[in-house]
């Protein structure tokens, strides 16, 4: 079993809608959850980390955890055309160690 | 500018040739990491390294090598390239190992191996 396993997509949304990427992970030892932002041709770019439980809200973007169900999500509001790209998460295991999912493709239309 | 630096960008070469990817980073970072990625199965970490001279295995270790002689060099070896080890491969640094900072990525190298 893979340590997360991510919804694949591909998303394609119209501008303005609320877009909703979510992630399962299998060891309930996790305590950090991360989700990377990758545009075509460019490597990941860190969007948002939170730890434990509840959510966390930067802009737009609210990220959540349910250790409960072992499930993490991000939120998306207002979505932009410029929010089109791959959304990755991502788990790191004492901060050496990160087991990325496989990310899922979102297409943000005007 | 603060960056992380991959050469070459594309490489096309036969199997069981020697090569060499190589990643530089100019902001005295601690930590280094290589990750390949492949469609469906996300990006797979292959080595990191915590500082000089210390390195150890992520999960796809197989048919690589890399040293960490300087700070700044973490170079990827694929000693005798297969057909299989085509992808797209990631180079990453933060400041230092074991802390939750973000990772800095390099824009990629795509490999193909005939």
């Amino acid at each position: 079993q893979k340590e997360v396993e991510q919804d694949p997509g591909p998303l394609s949304v119209p501008e303005g809608a609320i877009v909703s990427l979510n992630c399962t992970y299998s060891n309930s030892a996790f305590q950090y959850f991360m989700w990377y932002r990758q545009y075509s041709r460019k490597g990941p770019e860190l969007l948002m980390y939170t730890y434990s439980s509840g959510n966390k809200e930067d802009g737009r973007f609210t990220a959540q955890v349910d250790k409960s169900s072992k499930y993490i999500s991000l939120f998306i509001r207002d979505s932009q055309p410029s929010d089109s790209a791959t959304y990755l998460c991502a788990i790191p295991y004492n901060f050496n160690k990160f087991y990325f999912g496989s990310g899922t493709k979102l297409n943000v239309k005007p | 500018e603060a960056q992380v630096t991959q050469n070459p960008r594309y490489l096309i070469t036969v199997t069981g040739k020697k090569l060499t990817v190589t990643c530089s980073q100019n902001m005295n970072h601690e930590y280094m990491s290589w990750y390949r990625q492949d469609p469906g199965l996300g990006l797979r970490q292959i080595y990191y390294s915590m500082n000089v001279e210390v390195t150890d295995k992520g999960d796809v270790p197989e048919g690589y090598k890399v040293s960490r002689k300087e700070k700044r060099n973490f170079p990827l070896i694929l000693e005798s390239p297969s057909p299989n080890q085509t992808s797209l491969y990631f180079c990453a640094s933060k400041r230092e190992q074991g802390r939750d900072q973000p990772q800095h990525f390099g824009d990629g190298t795509r490999l193909s191996i005939l």
